[in-house]
């Protein structure tokens, strides 16, 4: 059974950059699925922010793509999520997930319990 | 861009009742749809794919319909547990979710 969970700084400050990581257990993380974040701000709807694929294929949400990198580490199995200069816009709980295709549709069928991030100085 | 549109925003219902949540899609998605369901504190779950398709788990009392532009997700009598809010999403787009509440 696949798990996933977010670690990383609770708090970031303004113009800086927010960094977590996903630890994936129970399979890996070379397996033929996107691996992805989302976010939900406080009282929010959910964001994609972006996927990789274990090939290093990454794909971002145009809104943020001049902010995000994705990254991936296959022998540590877990993948990583950057943003900088983050603003009063980027607090949210972030999730990773992992997304493949169900059928004939891509879902997220499994995600991280979701890490709260904080911007205050 | 895929837009997704969920009505209501917030269903008022009594348990046992049975629950009738819409998505609609700014244009034809065919069935490549899917709903989750996310309780306070606790990260989505997917409930069904491809529009119809129960997910792994999800009790029968889930049903989901529809295509191309119009979906439905059906919860024929609502379990306490079944109190949440439910999100439609296709590709990396999702719908700005439906709140299900006790009456």
């Amino acid at each position: 059974q696949v798990q996933l969970q977010e670690s990383g700084p609770g708090l970031v400050r303004p113009s800086g950059t927010l960094s977590l990581t996903c630890a994936v257990s129970g399979g890996s993380i070379s397996s033929n699925n996107w691996w992805t974040w989302v976010r939900q701000p406080p009282g929010g709807g959910l964001e994609w922010i972006g996927e990789i694929h274990h090939s290093g294929t990454t794909n971002y949400n145009a809104s943020l793509k001049s902010r995000v990198t994705m990254s991936l580490d296959k022998s540590k199995n877990h993948f990583s999520l950057k943003l900088t200069s983050v603003t009063a816009a980027d607090p949210a709980v972030y999730y990773c997930a992992r997304a493949r295709i169900l059928g004939a549709t891509y879902t997220f069928d499994i995600w991280g319990q979701g890490t709260m991030v904080t911007v205050s100085s | 861009e895929i837009v997704l549109t969920q009505s209501p925003a917030t269903l008022s219902l009594s348990p046992g009742e049975r629950a009738t949540l819409a998505c609609r899609a700014s244009h034809s998605v065919s069935t490549y749809l899917a709903w989750y369901q996310q309780k306070p504190g606790q990260a989505p779950r997917l409930l069904i794919h491809d529009a119809s398709n129960r997910a792994t788990g999800i009790p029968a009392r889930f049903s989901g319909s529809g295509s191309g532009t119009d979906f439905t997700l059906t919860i024929s009598s609502l379990e306490p547990e079944d109190f949440a809010v439910y999100y439609c999403q296709q590709r990396r787009n999702f719908g700005g979710g439906t709140k299900v509440e006790i009456k």
